[in-house]
């Protein structure tokens, strides 16, 4: 099973700040990666896949890169609605896994 | 409006069974896998089940296989997840979510259903 690993587990940040998002998996996935965003309460969304694509309706401040077993996801300028939970997923020999997530706070 | 909606949430007595139901509307159900993710409280996400838009193809998280089923009526745009013998630890949040064709990421999530192993 592919493991990812989410890091840092909490980033503390102003708005307009830059934010970057790290997500590593134990093996290759080539570029079959997703990230989602989480607020408290809700169900997760769907930001990127295929670890550069935005989603439909996601802004451009939102941008994934990365290939094999390092991605990224990084915020432009953190706006106040981006303060959330980030998760990475990833699916191989047809199961899910998915990142223990990144906290992004208002610091 | 292209939407999922969970149902069948609730408490239950470790051993026991639960039933939920997915509804799905807005768009062609019987084109797409689904999957069921849940959420236990505080902690992050978990997959448990995907099914194949025919419903030929199932798979499952090993901590479920055994103990769930997953099936899918195309006709009535309904998703379920049959759980037997469920254990405190399966205690979370279920959400039923839309898979994108190649990779499955799941692109469409419903609200949730909460259920609850506790005596």
């Amino acid at each position: 099973e592919i493991v990812l690993t989410q890091s840092p587990a909490t980033l503390s940040l102003s708005p307009g700040e830059r934010a970057t998002l790290s997500c590593r998996a134990s093996q290759s996935v080539s570029s079959y990666l997703a990230w989602y965003q989480q607020k408290p309460g809700q169900a997760p969304r769907l930001l990127i896949y295929d670890a550069s694509n935005r989603a439909t309706g996601i802004p451009p401040r939102f941008s994934g890169s990365g290939s094999g077993t390092d991605f990224t996801l990084t915020i432009s300028s953190l706006e106040p609605e981006d303060f959330a939970v980030y998760y990475c997923q990833q699916r191989s020999n047809w199961r899910l896994t998915f990142g223990g997530g990144t906290k992004v706070e208002i610091k | 409006e292209v939407q999922l909606l969970e149902s069948g949430g609730g408490l239950v007595q470790p051993g026991g069974s639960l039933r939920l139901s997915c509804a799905a509307s807005g768009f062609t159900f019987s084109s797409y896998a689904m999957n069921w993710v849940r959420q236990a409280p505080g902690k992050g996400l978990e997959w448990v089940s995907s099914i194949s838009g025919s419903g030929l193809s199932t798979y499952y998280a090993d901590s479920v296989k055994g103990r769930f089923t997953i099936s899918r009526d195309n006709s009535k745009n309904t998703l379920s997840l049959q759980m037997n013998s469920l254990r405190a630890e399966d205690t979370a949040v279920y959400y039923c979510a839309r898979a994108t064709s190649l990779h499955w990421y799941c692109d469409l999530w419903g609200r949730g259903t909460l259920v609850t192993v506790s005596s």
